[in-house]
């Protein structure tokens, strides 16, 4: 089965509010590396954060990881309609393959 | 240039039709990767070149076919696809290969999207 499972898998919400996205993973990783695809389109790399990382930040973004729960999210604050995409956290069960979790599709309302 | 490019943006084949994908990028990245995205679906790795060389086939069936020119270039052949083929490709590239350390951050090309009729 797919190493990260996301949840939600949908979430619709208003220009200007915060969105929160969680993924989840099942064994050791080394990093674990969020996505964003607007629609139809190739990736674009947002964060990277190491397992010895608990938190990070980049502009309008915050990634936590909490390598107990094998877990990890991402919030995106002050969101807008440019915003709007599908969202993938990327981990490599066992170091060979990288594998894309089943991503949140983020909607931003103007 | 932080760029990937792909060509052709969309291609439809027939079954029994030969074609190529084309990859490239100039970043001096020395890993390029292939996955295949279905609709609605995460991308699933297919092929990893590290230093040219292939490191990772994901039990691809063989009527793919992955190649390596050079360290900027990427193609995929595809021969006697069938319907369930079709989907979005998509060409990555990263500075270092997958390793000790994990996986690098990936830099995606747009894809082509493959009809297969």
């Amino acid at each position: 089965s797919q190493q990260g499972e996301e949840d939600p898998q949908a979430l619709s919400i208003q220009e200007g509010e915060n969105a929160t996205m969680n993924c989840s993973y099942k064994t050791s990783i080394n990093n674990l590396q969020w996505y964003r695809q607007n629609s139809g389109r190739g990736l674009v790399h947002l964060i990277l954060i190491r397992s010895n990382e608990r938190e990070k930040h980049s502009g309008r973004l915050r990634v936590t990881l909490d390598t107990s729960k094998k877990s990890s999210s991402l919030l995106i604050t002050a969101s807008r309609a440019a915003d709007t995409a599908s969202y993938f956290c990327a981990t490599a069960p066992g170091f060979q393959k990288l594998v894309f979790g089943t991503g949140t599709r983020l909607l931003v309302s103007p | 240039d932080t760029e990937v490019t792909q060509t052709p943006k969309h291609l439809v084949m027939g079954m029994t039709n030969k074609k190529s994908l084309k990859c490239e990028q100039h970043m001096g990245h020395r890993a390029m990767y292939w996955y295949k995205q279905k609709a609605k679906k995460p991308p699933e790795l297919m092929f990893v070149y590290s230093y040219e060389k292939l490191s990772i086939n994901e039990s691809v069936p063989s009527r793919f076919s992955p190649e390596c020119p050079n360290s900027s270039l990427l193609n995929l052949h595809l021969h006697a696809l069938q319907p369930e083929d079709s989907a979005l490709y998509l060409c990555a590239s990263s500075h270092l290969p997958p390793g000790l350390a994990g996986y690098d951050e990936q830099y995606f090309g747009p894809g082509t999207r493959l009809t297969v009729t």
